[in-house]
Formats: C-alpha cells, structure tokens, sequence
C-alpha cells in the first residue's frame, strides 16, 4: 500500500516570504502522479498543482512550485511571495492507476500553514 | 462548469437516524469517490466508483454505511443507523480517467455531518 507522510503538522510564515512544505511517500511504483491541495476554512478542496512521476522538470503554477526527488521519494511544496489567502490546510496525495482502470489519491494527514502578516 | 454538488452543506440528526448525503459530479467525469474528513483520521477514501460500478468499498466502516450511483450523474451515500463518531465531513470528488492518463479530482464542498 502507498503511504504519504508530511512531517510538519503546523508552520507558520511571514507575509511576503517563502515557506516549503515537506512531503515524502512510500510506493514500489514507477508510473504515478503527485499532488499538492489546499484547504482553506470554507473547506473546499482546492488542487494547487500537479507532477507526472516520469517528468523530471518540477511543476510550477505562478507562486507554487514544487522539488521533486524521485529517487529520494520527496515531493516539497514551495510558496513564493506568501499571502495572507495562502492560509489554508495543505495535502500531500499519491496517485496511481488501481483495478478496472481508475485512479486512486491517498492523502497525507495535511500541514495547516498560517501566514502572519 | 458547475462544479461537484453536494448536499445537504451540513446536517444535524439524532443517533439512530437515518442518513443520505447526496452527490452530483462533473459531466463527463467517469470516477467518482466518497471521502470522510476526521481531525484524528485525515482524509479516507471510502468507495469509489469507476463508470457507475462500484469498484473499491474496503474502506467503508461498517455495514451501516452503503453507498450507490444509479447513474452518471448522481450518487448517494447512506448511513443507518447512525451513530456520533459518523460525525465528520463527508467530500465527494469525481475525476476523468484516460488510458494511462491521471487527473487530480474535482472535489465538492463537502456535508458536515453532526450526529448527536
């Protein structure tokens, strides 16, 4: 079974700096994908971005990038220039093909992140 | 684009009662998932459904719980009798699977379930 494990259960960043989130993952798979959501308090999931397991280059989406280690199984969530509406609860989630052709995500028990002003 | 819809957003009701959440996926997505939200579990996926079949429902707690997706636009999950520690929210996420292709999911915004 595919575990995700994200080590920091808070942190905290000032304003207009930049904060990563730790994520690693445990699979003996080779083709999956890598996800970062987001929770804010209305409760809504919301994806932030996505990485292909083949892909070397990390995914980034304006102030979001990511540092994907493979070999490592580390997948870390950077957010540039931090804004106040970047509080939320963010998710670490695995994804691989299961049975009868669909995809399954299982998500590590989250970082709640606040931005300080 | 809509959105996954569900409802009731929140829902009250005394142990013992009978209870139905309610879905709506995106058109056109043919995955769709029930996902429990507790402080002490996290997130847990509880069944799934790949083209209306259920296809994974080991994560269902118990025979109380049951879930279906008589069409592609529609899906309920029901628990009865209820009890408090079924107190917590409840997502549903619906996604487009594709050959060796993989989407994130679309969520809802979740039913806070509160039993008392």
């Amino acid at each position: 079974a595919q575990t995700v494990t994200q080590s920091q259960p808070e942190m905290s960043v000032q304003e207009a700096e930049t904060v990563t989130l730790s994520c690693t993952y445990d699979t003996s798979e080779n083709n999956y994908y890598l996800f970062w959501y987001k929770q804010p308090p209305s409760r809504q999931m919301i994806l932030v971005i996505r990485q292909e397991a083949y892909k070397q280059q990390n995914a980034t989406e304006n102030r979001f990038s990511v540092n994907f280690q493979k070999a490592a199984k580390s997948f870390s969530l950077k957010i540039s220039d931090s804004q106040l509406g970047d509080t939320a609860m963010y998710f670490c989630a695995f994804m691989m093909l299961s049975g009868a052709g669909s995809y399954q995500l299982t998500f590590g028990k989250g970082t709640k992140l606040s931005v300080i002003p | 684009d809509a959105g996954v819809i569900q409802s009731p957003r929140h829902e009250v009701t005394e142990m013992g009662q009978e209870v139905t959440l309610r879905c709506k996926p995106i058109s056109g997505h043919n995955s769709l998932f029930w996902y429990r939200q507790t402080m002490m579990r996290g997130l847990e996926l509880l069944i799934y459904f790949n083209n209306n079949v259920p296809i994974d429902d080991s994560g269902m707690p118990e025979d109380r719980f049951s879930a279906k997706m008589p069409n592609a636009s529609f899906s309920t999950l029901k628990i009865q009798p209820s009890e408090p520690r079924d107190s917590a929210v409840y997502f549903c996420a619906s996604s487009f699977a594709q050959g060796a292709v993989g989407y994130g999911y679309t969520f809802g915004s979740g039913t806070r379930l509160t039993v008392v």
